[in-house]
């Protein structure tokens, strides 16, 4: 089994609809990420946590909420899509005890808003 | 600003070449630089360099920093076709993780 899962693996949704991406892990992390990739640009942090009181924005927050349920779920909500939000998606984990900052890597949502 | 700006974007090499990858980094609090292999999924680690000069090596790849010019190199020698793939760097100015844009390698038959 995947140690980091993503739901779902491809979503197609309308402009102006609210969608949620999850995230789960099974590694014992403490540490989860949101990323965004679009070509050309690579990734970019858009949210990441410590714990499950921590939250922090990252590079490109705006449009974007997390929510994290337990040390294993991590969820990205886009509270009302837009077409420049289509692009694919990434969640990320890493250990606090582990090599610094090597992080996991989901296998992505891609996300089209029309 | 961080900044994180890979060269070239994009590569096309025959098989048994030698490529080099830079990646270079202007961040308020270096901590540490990472290299990634992108497949048709996810990123896979490669490596973490957080000392300049010591090369770290992984059968035909290596990499080194150089933290006073602020730069890393990615080396793959003999190049193979499944060395096709984006290869990111990322580094780490604090708590957060900044990638470059990838370099897109194609290795050729």
């Amino acid at each position: 089994d995947a140690d980091v899962t993503q739901t779902p693996r491809n979503r197609i949704t309308k402009t102006g609809k609210r969608i949620m991406l999850e995230c789960s892990q099974t590694k014992g992390h403490d540490r989860m990420y949101w990323y965004r990739q679009d070509p050309g640009l690579g990734l970019r942090l858009i949210y990441y946590s410590f714990d499950v009181k921590d939250i922090n924005k990252g590079e490109i927050s705006d449009g974007y909420s997390v929510s994290r349920q337990a040390q294993a779920k991590f969820s990205l909500s886009l509270e009302s899509a837009i077409p420049n939000q289509t692009a694919l998606y990434f969640c990320a984990t890493s250990s606090t005890g582990g090599r610094y900052n090597e992080q996991f890597f989901g296998p992505g949502t891609r996300l089209t808003v029309l | 600003e961080d900044k994180v700006v890979q060269s070239p974007l994009s590569l096309v090499v025959h098989e048994g070449d030698t490529v080099t990858l830079n990646c270079s980094y202007e961040v308020t609090n270096f901590r540490s630089l990472l290299w990634y292999k992108q497949e048709k999924k996810a990123p896979t680690f490669l490596f973490m360099l957080t000392s300049s000069g010591i090369e770290k090596k992984s059968g035909r790849l290596s990499s080194i920093l150089d933290k006073k010019e602020l730069f890393s190199i990615l080396n793959i020698t003999a190049t193979q076709t499944g060395d096709s793939a984006i290869y990111l760097c990322a580094v780490v100015p604090n708590n957060d993780m900044r990638f470059g844009a990838g370099t897109r390698l194609t290795v050729k038959p």
